[in-house]
């Protein structure tokens, strides 16, 4: 089975910095989609972004952008500007294009962004 | 637009009582997954389905079953609770098996 790693339990950025979070994963399929969750305390799952693995240019969804790096089985997710409505709890995930049928979650980073 | 629709969204039982958490979707998606998560855990998968009338395990099924008898909804049944399934469980759903999940807001169960 894959697993995804976060080790990063709990990070911290001044409003207005830009801040890291870390995943590895291990997998021996070449055709999957990773994906990186944000969870506020209210609690929802909503989708910050996604990359494909067969697509070499990294995704950028306004703020938010991604290191992928395939060979290292590396997947990071850089936030830029901090804002205080960032702080939440981050997951990563991975899915593999071949069965679909389940997602692979890390453990999740608890980002606080200090005013 | 609802999306995905879990109810309860808080829950008390006690040991060895049996309930059904409802999640119903309008998106006529195929795939559909229950979720708990855990504390210093992550999401591990409970059950999943990709499409009506086909249900599969997954990481962690004991003491839970499913059904999907419509492509809407695809509700969890606690069989026997147990302190062990005091969690808060998520439902998700795909319209295929690429891409992300769409997620309800989650039931927070305790198992007393």
């Amino acid at each position: 089975a894959q697993t995804v790693t976060q080790s990063q339990p709990e990070m911290s950025v001044q409003e207005a910095e830009t801040v890291t979070l870390s995943c590895t994963y291990d997998t021996s399929e070449s055709d999957y989609y990773l994906f990186w969750y944000k969870q506020p305390p209210s609690r929802q799952m909503i989708l910050v972004i996604r990359q494909e693995a067969y697509k070499q240019q990294n995704a950028t969804e306004n703020r938010f952008s991604v290191n992928f790096q395939k060979a290292a089985k590396s997947f990071s997710l850089k936030i830029s500007d901090s804002q205080l409505g960032d702080a939440a709890m981050y997951f990563c995930a991975y899915r593999s294009r071949r069965t679909g049928n389940q997602f692979y979650f890390g453990t999740g980073t608890s980002l606080t962004v200090i005013p | 637009n609802a999306g995905v629709t879990q109810t309860p969204k808080f829950q008390v039982l006690k040991t060895g009582q049996s309930m059904t958490l409802q999640c119903a979707q309008d998106m006529n998606h195929e795939y559909m997954s229950w979720y708990r998560q855990d504390p210093g855990m992550g999401l591990r998968l409970i059950h999943y389905s990709v499409g009506a009338g086909i249900t599969d395990q997954g990481e962690v099924p004991n003491g839970y079953n499913v059904s999907r008898s419509t492509t809407e909804d695809f509700p969890l049944r606690l069989l026997s609770a147990a302190p062990s399934q005091t969690s808060v469980y998520f439902c998700a759903s795909s319209e295929t098996g690429l891409g992300g999940y769409t997620f309800g807001s989650g039931t927070r169960l305790t198992v007393v």
